[in-house]
């Protein structure tokens, strides 16, 4: 099975634009989350969707959005970007009746 | 509300040494737990993980932890290591019952050298 997929890599913004980073889970995953990693904050949950719905929220201001597609595709939206918007953006997938998170590769943020 | 504490930041051990990396949470429901591994500039990979049953649990590369209720403990251990086992290490926690967003430690930089 391929893994947990996240486009773009790379991504360089300035400050005050807004940025869409996507997420494809494992084939028959219908659960996608997406943290954020930080040297100084580390690794910080922003938010879960289940079936197309945001089931769980971490503590982010409302900048941060997402959503979830039919095919179980996700997005993640950040607006009006901040230089503490730099991250690194890691999505996980998980399958139904298991507790285990698996995770993509990440898309690098960096605002200038 | 739960916390994760990954008592050492870096962990310095040379190649063939037994390595044990620390963690210790707290919460006042029952819990799932990891621990996930980090190579540079990739993305997080399950090493193992606690749900329910023995409290020894072997992963991959070697690698075991030992569930411990009363001292609310998750130690990661290894009995010798390789240079390629240099990365940064995380402890993570979800509650049962409760959404499975994971609480993770801050990491621990596993530095193996010759």
């Amino acid at each position: 099975k391929a893994g947990v997929t996240q486009t773009p890599r790379y991504l360089i913004k300035t400050r005050g634009q807004q940025v869409t980073l996507s997420c494809s889970p494992i084939s028959g995953h219908r659960s996608v989350s997406w943290y954020q990693q930080t040297p100084g904050q580390g690794l910080q949950f922003l938010f879960e969707y289940f079936s197309e719905t945001q089931r769980n929220k971490g503590n982010f201001p409302g900048r941060f959005s997402g959503r979830q597609f039919s095919n179980s595709r996700s997005e993640m939206n950040v607006s009006t970007l901040e230089l503490g918007d730099s991250a690194l953006y890691l999505c996980a997938s998980r399958g139904l009746l298991t507790d285990t998170q698996y995770f993509g590769p990440g898309t690098r943020l960096t605002v200038l | 509300a739960q916390s994760v504490t990954q008592l050492d930041s870096q962990v310095p051990v040379f190649e063939e040494a037994p390595v044990e990396l620390r963690c210790n949470y707290s919460s006042s429901v029952s819990v799932y737990l990891f621990w996930y591994v980090q190579y540079p500039n990739q993305g997080l990979q399950l090493l193992l993980k606690y749900l329910s049953g023995s409290t020894l649990v072997k992963g991959i590369n070697g690698f075991e932890a030992e569930f411990n209720k009363s001292q609310t403990s998750f130690h990661l251990r290894k009995p010798s290591v390789h240079i390629s086992d240099t990365a940064e290490y995380f402890c993570a926690v979800s509650e049962q019952n409760s959404g499975y967003a994971l609480n993770f430690g801050k990491g621990t930089s596993l530095l193996v050298t010759p």
